[in-house]
């Protein structure tokens, strides 16, 4: 799977948008971009995934860029609910019960603030 | 609802002394998976059942197995823990084929 690269933490206000940025520069034409988060003691949670085209679902949208080197991860309207530590994995889509495995990175702490 | 149960949420068990947690799934998942994560680092895969094929991450120590004896559960035996295996440890489960898994809220093992 390829590598992904992400800031350690951002912050940002709550109610605006949150934008977190992750770099795949390896990615492969197979490999989907998935997004996961996990809130303090919890765990993780799907978010969003993606091949090629911008993704939107009721919890956030995913942007990925023309090369697919890059995407970024927009939280429209961050609550404080929202501070968490958000993963950027990349990965084959499982098939035929194979390519099952999440390798997850460091992430981004995202910290809303009031 | 349906979900990923994991009881306990907190276990403490002793140096050497066999420890077993376990998981079970109301979402009737064809697969099931446990991570490990130790403080400040990210999920590590450590084996995962497709149905009741057992398949093992190359790096997870012999000192942990695991059980599923139906689809709804399924159990990680730690038998000698160390101090170094105290963890918090996540079951998931996934859909055959689909790209979403599943946690529970994981077990958060001291080991004394």
């Amino acid at each position: 799977d390829a590598k992904t690269t992400q800031p350690p933490s951002m912050d940002c206000a709550e109610g605006r948008a949150a934008n977190l940025p992750c770099n795949h520069s390896t990615i492969s034409g197979n490999e989907y971009v998935y997004w996961y988060r996990q809130i303090h003691s919890q765990g993780p949670q799907y978010i969003i995934h993606g091949l090629k085209n911008n993704e939107t679902n009721e919890m956030a949208s995913l942007i990925i860029t023309e090369d697919r080197k890059s995407s970024t991860l927009i939280l429209p309207h961050a609550t404080l609910r929202d501070t968490a530590v958000y993963y950027c994995i990349v990965r084959v889509s499982p098939s035929g019960g194979s390519n099952y495995k999440l390798t997850f990175g460091k992430g981004t702490l995202l910290t809303v603030n009031p | 609802d349906a979900m990923v149960i994991q009881n306990p949420r907190y276990q403490v068990t002793q140096f050497g002394k066999p420890v077993t947690l376990s998981c079970s799934q109301t979402l009737n998942h064809n697969v099931m998976y446990w991570y490990q994560q130790k403080s400040s680092q990210a999920p590590k895969l450590l084996f995962h059942y497709y149905d009741k094929d057992f398949n093992n991450e190359a790096d997870t120590p012999d000192n942990f197995q695991s059980r599923r004896p139906n689809t709804s559960f399924c159990f990680l035996d730690i038998r000698s823990p160390g101090l170094g295996d105290a963890a918090m440890y996540l079951c998931a489960t996934s859909e055959q084929w689909k790209e979403t898994q599943y946690f529970g809220p994981g077990t958060r093992l001291l080991v004394l």
